[in-house]
Order: C-alpha cells, then sequence, then structure tokens
C-alpha cells in the first residue's frame, strides 16, 4: 500500500526565512502529487500539484515544489515566508487503485511564522 | 459557484440517535468523496463516489451508510455511532474519480457521547 511521510512535525520560523517542508512517498506506479493548505480554522485548499511535465511546479502565493523522481520526493519550497502562512500543510498523492484514483495524505506539518 | 457545502457544521449525538451529514457541490463534478480526520492527523478516506456509484469502501463499519442522490449532493447517514468516530468529516469533489484535484468543504465536526 503506499504511504506519504511528511518528516517534519512542526517548524517554526521567523518571517523572511526561507521554507522547504519535505515529503517522500512510496509507491512504484504513476502517481500525482498534491500540496494542500489548511488555515487555522479553515478548510483544506490546494496549492499547487503534479500531474506530468515539468517537475518544478508553481503554486499559489508564491509556493513551488520540485518532484525528483528517484528520490520519490515531492518538497515544498518557499524563499520567504510571512505570518499569514501559519498553517498545516499536507503533502498528497494520488494513485490507482483498481481503476479509481485514490488520494492518500502525509501527516501534515504544522508551520508557526513568527513576526 | 466553485465550493463545496456541508452541513451541519457541528453535530453532537448519542450513541443510539440516526443522523445524516450532506454534502453539495455545484461545479459539475461526477467525483465526491468522504473523508474522515481526526485530530491532530491527515485526512483519511472513506468512500467515493464516481457518476453516482460507490467505487470506493475502505472497509468503513456499517454504521456509516453513503447515499449519493444525484450528481451535486452526497450524504453520510449515521447510526449506532461510537465515541471515537468523533473527527470533522469532509466532503471533497472532483471532476471525475481520474486525475484531478479534489476541491474539499469545510467538514462537519462530529461528537459522539
Amino acid at each position: 500500500a503506499q504511504s506519504v511521510s511528511q518528516h517534519n512535525h512542526h517548524v517554526i520560523l521567523s518571517e523572511a526565512a526561507s521554507l522547504e517542508l519535505g515529503c517522500n512517498y512510496s509507491y512504484g506506479g504513476t502517481v500525482n502529487l498534491f500540496w494542500y493548505v489548511q488555515y487555522p480554522g479553515q478548510h483544506l485548499q490546494l496549492l499547487l500539484k503534479y500531474f506530468s511535465g515539468d517537475p518544478l511546479v508553481k503554486g499559489i502565493k508564491g509556493f513551488e515544489a520540485e518532484f525528483i523522481k528517484s528520490k520519490f520526493s515531492f518538497n515544498l519550497r518557499k524563499p520567504s515566508v510571512q505570518w499569514s502562512d501559519t498553517a498545516e500543510y499536507f503533502c498528497a498523492v494520488m494513485t490507482d487503485s483498481g481503476g479509481y484514483q485514490k488520494v492518500t495524505f502525509g501527516t501534515g506539518t504544522k508551520l508557526q511564522v513568527i513576526p | 459557484d466553485t465550493e463545496v457545502t456541508q452541513t451541519p457544521k457541528h453535530l453532537v449525538m448519542g450513541m443510539t440517535n440516526k443522523k445524516s451529514l450532506k454534502c453539495e457541490q455545484h461545479m459539475g463534478h461526477r467525483a465526491m468523496y468522504w473523508y474522515k480526520q481526526k485530530a491532530k492527523k491527515p485526512p483519511e478516506l472513506m468512500f467515493v463516489y464516481s457518476y453516482e456509484k460507490l467505487s470506493i469502501n475502505e472497509s468503513v463499519p456499517s454504521r456509516f451508510s453513503p447515499e449519493c442522490p444525484n450528481s451535486s449532493l452526497l450524504n453520510l447517514h449515521l447510526h449506532a455511532l461510537q465515541p471515537e468516530d468523533s473527527a470533522l468529516y469532509l466532503c471533497a469533489s472532483s471532476l471525475n474519480s481520474d486525475h484531478n484535484e479534489q476541491f474539499f468543504g469545510p467538514g462537519t465536526r462530529l461528537t459522539v457521547l
């Protein structure tokens, strides 16, 4: 069965610091990859996605992620974080499950940005 | 309309009650999903409906009964739940069940006493 690992459970950064959140998955087949964000008290929102093509994908709010197939990784980056980026970030992997697409989420990383 | 709505926002029920959670979308999506999210845990897939037919049931206990009356609506009927079923129940939809991003609703916070 596929699994998704997010190694950082809680990250604390000062404003303007650079961010990189790790995501690794275990699945040998074709995958589609996502990063979702959940702001305090709000619902899950899509930050960015990778289906095919350029492995460096850009999302909303200045976020980007790089798919490295050989490392089974899809790390999220942002060059300069803001206080408003305080949220929980989930990596998710979509795989084929008996002809249907199934999404498995990582355990999440809570990001706290200090002004 | 680009959102998924869920009602109620909060629900408290006893172990002998019968209640239903509702989810609605008007984006023309043909795949709809139920997830369960416990505190400080990621969402876990429960059910997938594709073109109003149940396509995935992730070994969910029968006290949870999904229903998809039409392409815009998804219900989750609850009966004889246990306190450990208390969680945030998320609904999501996607264009279809094939390689498409999922749009999530705000969830229903369920407490079982």
